[in-house]
């Protein structure tokens, strides 16, 4: 168990909806990041956060957003939802001193 | 910009023998080097990193090695065993100060009883 917890584990909706994926870090951590790993692309960066502020974008698309909220959990925004965002959607902590990146158990989401 | 690739998709190999996956990059060399496994629908889970001043580390059965002229990490499993099958994802920093990372598409480990 990594201590980062991923909330839904499976999401399945329609073509044009919007959902939100919610991530605790580990106890302390004040670094989260996105990613999204679908078959074809592998695992890509979407956005970090730190304490609460953007710190650093990917390859995010415009339909998506994020935020981090005081107590530190984050949520990642997902709009007019498209068959290709159909993926596993991950988020990782880490500790100021730590260079590895923990991983949540992830969120599976489907679009029909 | 940077580019990480793993040559090669899937390598079976058989129980007790030395797997040995390769990881190369392009451009600048990272600082360091960090190899995940992931297992099917599960995260990815932090195995080991390599900085670049490190010719070689090692963690139990593992053992990792960065080569700066080469610009080539290779990942060895000695005495593989089924419970390794999995994929396994090499991944650096991209982003100063953010150490946000960009991982390789991996490569699918099967070790065959």
């Amino acid at each position: 168990d990594s201590g980062v917890t991923q909330t839904p584990k499976h999401l399945i909706t329609a073509t044009g909806q919007r959902v939100t994926l919610r991530c605790s870090p580990r106890s302390g951590d004040l670094s989260v990041y996105w990613y999204q790993q679908s078959l074809d692309q592998g695992l890509q960066f979407l956005i970090q956060y730190y304490n609460g502020e953007e710190r650093a974008k990917g390859n995010i698309l415009e339909r998506f957003s994020a935020q981090q909220f005081p107590d530190l959990h984050s949520e990642l925004n997902l709009s007019s939802l498209e068959l290709g965002d159909s993926a596993l959607y991950f988020c990782a902590s880490r500790g100021d001193w730590e260079r590895e990146q923990f991983f949540g158990p992830g969120t599976r989401l489907t679009v029909l | 910009s940077q580019k990480i690739e793993q040559n090669s998709e899937a390598l079976n190999i058989q129980e007790g023998k030395t797997a040995t996956l390769t990881c190369n990059y392009t451009n600048y060399s990272p600082a360091y080097l960090q190899w995940y496994r992931q297992d099917p629908g599960r995260g990815p889970v932090f195995l080991l990193l390599i900085r670049e001043n490190e010719k070689e580390k090692r963690k139990e059965r593992l053992k990792v090695t960065f080569d700066t002229t080469l610009k080539q990490s290779l990942f060895h499993i000695t005495a593989s065993q089924p419970a390794d099958s999995a994929t396994y994802l090499c991944a650096q920093y991209s982003g100063a100060g953010s150490y946000q990372l960009t991982f390789g598409k991996g490569t699918k480990l099967s070790v065959i009883p």
